[in-house]
């Protein structure tokens, strides 16, 4: 069964930079996943597809200041020079056989 | 440019029936993967149903036997029937185009299933 791991909570200063991390549970550490934000009352947003490898690629208008990277069966979102409308839900997603599995989502906090 | 609306939400009693449809325009729902995902009250995304470019479908345990996701080309659009409603149906369900590598979501529609 394919799981993903998300910490429920991370919290950064602004302008400072934050990593959220996602984990692939075990057999599954190649697989390639979606970051998605979701600001408060809003609907999901595409941030990136990234793979195993740490390449990725991005949806349209996603600034610089995001970006992802691999370590094993771990995905990593970084975001540099935190603003305050990056105070969201951070959600990692993967394809299984068929299926979409979500991880439980990280709230970020900017302090 | 690529959007998605979804209508057909509403206050439904348990037990019930719902058709929610999902309204497609820049691209042509039939030639892509279309997934519906929904988000219950304060908690997080929840897959629900897919249907492929080449007519399958899929479904989460948790609805499968009761939702139907299906397509309409000459419309357009992407519907998902839900037959004997439950409480912990109620959520926001968003209809979303999955389109390599890049997924493209709507605005979502609520369901309240409630007597």
């Amino acid at each position: 069964q394919l799981v993903l791991t998300q910490s429920p909570s991370a919290s950064a200063s602004l302008g400072a930079s934050v990593t959220l991390t996602c984990t692939l549970n075990n057999g599954h550490s190649s697989y390639p996943i979606a970051w998605h934000q979701q600001q408060p009352e809003k609907g999901p947003r595409y941030l990136m597809k990234l793979n195993s490898d740490g390449s990725h690629s991005k949806g349209d208008g996603i600034p610089d200041r995001f970006s992802g990277s691999s370590s094993g069966a771990e995905r990593y979102l970084t975001i540099s020079s935190l603003q305050s409308e990056d105070e969201a839900d951070y959600y990692c997603q993967t394809w299984g056989t068929g299926n979409w599995e979500f991880g439980g989502g990280t709230k970020l906090t900017v302090l | 440019e690529v959007q998605l609306v979804e209508s057909g939400g509403g206050l439904i009693q348990p037990g019930g029936s719902l058709r929610l449809s999902c309204a497609a325009s820049g691209f042509t729902v039939g030639n892509n993967y279309m997934t519906w995902v929904r988000q219950a009250p304060g908690k997080g995304l929840e897959w629900v149903s897919i249907i492929n470019s080449g007519g399958g479908t899929y479904y989460a345990d948790s609805v499968k036997g009761r939702f139907t996701i299906s397509r309409d080309n000459s419309k357009n659009n992407l519907y998902l029937q839900m037959n004997s409603l439950r409480a912990e149906d109620t959520a926001v369900y968003y209809c979303a185009r999955y389109f390599s590598p890049d997924v493209y979501w709507g605005q979502g529609t609520l369901v309240t299933v409630s007597s």
